[in-house]
């Protein structure tokens, strides 16, 4: 069975980092694009990042040079790094594996809230 | 890359059909066949519905059909049930080797 589960969210302030944890079981990391996607509260999904089987990683404009997506395929996790946390980066966040070109099994998310 | 654009609302009676546009450009659901669709409700992760612009995931009821025309792509539910009432988001593919969301449609069952 396929699972993902977020992990490392809370509260942080602002100029401060987080690292977000993706515990993926049922398949593996390595052979599969995997991507973050993030939802403000009240608000709709904003896709952030993926990186490929193959190790090349793509960002959106508004979190590039900030964010950065990695995977430990021993451990079969995936990570979000993130720097100079906002105001605008409150959001739960989720991991998503791609299938079918698609975004096709999702984790439950975690909160991430920035607030001095 | 700028949101998808969807309506922020449909409402239909259950058993009606109803449908949700989401209009993009020529960079992302124009150049690919690449459109996705997702349910999500309260409290909930987002589920895929549609993927590859018209084709259902296992599970899905036949209810849920898509398709796209240019650079709009459309989800039609027919015979709405009390069950599909639900945030609806599109995503497209694009040129930029991104993904871009839809801004997302509130389904009301009257």
């Amino acid at each position: 069975e396929v699972q993902l589960v977020e992990s490392g969210g809370g509260s942080a302030q602002p100029g401060g980092s987080l690292r977000l944890s993706c515990a993926v079981s049922g398949f593996n990391v390595s052979n599969t694009y995997m991507h973050w996607v993030r939802q403000p509260p009240g608000k709709g999904l904003e896709w952030v990042s993926v990186l490929s089987s193959g190790g090349a990683t793509e960002y959106a404009d508004s979190v590039k040079g900030r964010f950065t997506t990695s995977r430990d395929n021993s451990k079969n996790m995936l990570y979000l790094r993130i720097n100079g946390l906002r105001g605008e980066d409150t959001a739960v966040y989720y991991c998503a594996r791609e299938w079918r070109n698609s975004l096709g099994d999702w984790g439950r998310g975690t909160m991430v809230t920035v607030s001095s | 890359q700028s949101a998808l654009t969807q309506p922020a609302s449909v409402s239909g009676s259950p058993g009606q059909s109803i449908t949700i546009s989401c209009t993009g450009t020529n960079t992302d659901i124009g150049a690919f066949h690449l459109v996705s669709w997702f349910q999500q409700h309260p409290g909930t992760a987002p589920k895929i519905i549609i993927f590859e612009v018209s084709n259902r995931p296992s599970g899905v009821p036949s209810r849920f059909s898509a398709s796209k025309s240019g650079t709009t792509a459309s989800l039609t539910i027919s015979g709405l049930q009390a069950e599909d009432e639900a945030n609806y988001f599109c995503s497209s593919y694009t040129l930029s080797r991104t993904h871009v969301f839809g801004s997302g449609t509130m389904v009301t069952v009257l």
